[in-house]
Formats: structure tokens, C-alpha cells, sequence
């Protein structure tokens, strides 16, 4: 069974071009989240999808991020127009249905620097 | 959720066991303690949970005070890869409140 699955590992753009990050959730996994991870700084919790749904984007900024989980294929975060201070690792993570403590499992993260 | 306050940072020798203290003394009846290590900007690896009872897992164990104020993740031989900022997190286990509210957790360090 593999891992929750994050492409690409590393992704450099420019100042005002558009980034795409990929998130394969594990096999059975229904609940994606996305996290964001400043240089230096704990992670922050962005974004929580279940198929076709948003749930909590409490921690989304208001503009210019948007989050997809559609029914086919994997989860996209996408950033338009990035600036400098996008240039994070943001994290994906998965975990199954369930309201029973379960636990969330992460990526390896892609790590996107704005140049 | 909660508030966790951790140490900011821990040493221990290879091959002791490493305690790790987490105090969330405003901890509510239905919250969970959860514990993630993030080893050098890996992805979060998740380590254990529990609610109440003392739970033992191939990676460590949690020791969870009777009150639920405090608890303890024990590594019980730590190697050098242990070495991560591990994060003690408590959340409510329902639907819809999944997410995860990291602090800045305990920079541990396995010395040779």
C-alpha cells in the first residue's frame, strides 16, 4: 500500500506564474488536508477535502490559493500569481472515514520556491 | 482544541529511553493526545494517540496521566535516527475535526 503521494518534490516558479501541487491520498483514504510549512516555522494547517468537498479552508488565504478534490485523481493545490512569500514545503496528508481518533498520514511534501 | 506546551528542546544518550512531556491541562473529555515527529523537513511521521489509557505501539508509548493534564511519549532505546521535533497535539476525534494544530514541539537530539 503506498504512502500519500506528492508531486513534484521540488518546484521552482517565477514571481506571478501560477503553481500546481499534485496529492495522491493513500489507497481507502477519503479526507485529504494540506499544510503549509514556512521556512523555519511549524506547520500550518490549510486546507481539509473530502471528494468533491470542502470542508474547513479556515486556513486558506483569501486570495490567489484555491483547493480540488475531484472525484477522479488527485488533490490540487493551486497558487496564482505566486510572490517570494510563497515559497514554502506544503504538505499533504490522508486519512480514512472514520470519527474515531484516527491518525493522519503525511507526504513527503513539495517544496516550491518563488524566484 | 487544546493548547500543548513541550519543551522547546531535549538531549539523550543512543540507546536510553527518551521521555518526552507534554502538559494540556485544558484538555477536554472527548480530546485526544496525538504525537508526530517530523525528522529534517520530512513529511510529519505519525507516532501514536491515545484518550485515556496507556497505549504501546512498535515505535513508542504514551503514558497519559489520570487527570489527562499531562503525558508522556516514551522512545524506549533511542537511536540516532530518532533525532526530530517530535509535536504533542490534542484534537477532538469526529467528523469534520480532523485537522491537526502543530506547535513548535520538542526539537529531540540523539547523542552518539
Amino acid at each position: 500500500n503506498a504512502g500519500v503521494m506528492q508531486n513534484p518534490r521540488h518546484l521552482v516558479r517565477r514571481r506571478g506564474q501560477e503553481a500546481r501541487l499534485r496529492c495522491s491520498p493513500m489507497k481507502g483514504h477519503s479526507h485529504v488536508y494540506w499544510y503549509r510549512q514556512l521556512p523555519e516555522e511549524g506547520l500550518k494547517f490549510m486546507v481539509y477535502l473530502q471528494k468533491e468537498n470542502i470542508i474547513d479552508e479556515s486556513g486558506m488565504p483569501k486570495e490567489r490559493f484555491s483547493a480540488e478534490f475531484p472525484k477522479e485523481g488527485p488533490s490540487i493545490l493551486r497558487i496564482q500569481q505566486v510572490v517570494r512569500g510563497d515559497s514554502a514545503a506544503y504538505f499533504c496528508a490522508s486519512s480514512p472515514l472514520g470519527d474515531t481518533g484516527t491518525e493522519a498520514f503525511f507526504g513527503q511534501g513539495t517544496r516550491l520556491t518563488v524566484v | 482544541d487544546a493548547k500543548t506546551t513541550q519543551p522547546p528542546s531535549m538531549d539523550c544518550a543512543e540507546g536510553r529511553a527518551a521521555n518526552l512531556p507534554c502538559n494540556h491541562s485544558t484538555i477536554s473529555g472527548n480530546e485526544y493526545v496525538y504525537w508526530y515527529r517530523q525528522i529534517h523537513s520530512q513529511g510529519p511521521q505519525y507516532i501514536i494517540h491515545g484518550l485515556k489509557n496507556n497505549e504501546t505501539n512498535e515505535m513508542a508509548s504514551l503514558i497519559i496521566t489520570e487527570d489527562r493534564k499531562s503525558s508522556t511519549l516514551i522512545l524506549p532505546h533511542a537511536t540516532l535516527r530518532d533525532t526530530a521535533v517530535y509535536y504533542c497535539i490534542v484534537r477532538v476525534a469526529g467528523f469534520g475535526n480532523e485537522k491537526l494544530t502543530f506547535g513548535t514541539g520538542t526539537r529531540l537530539t540523539i547523542i552518539p
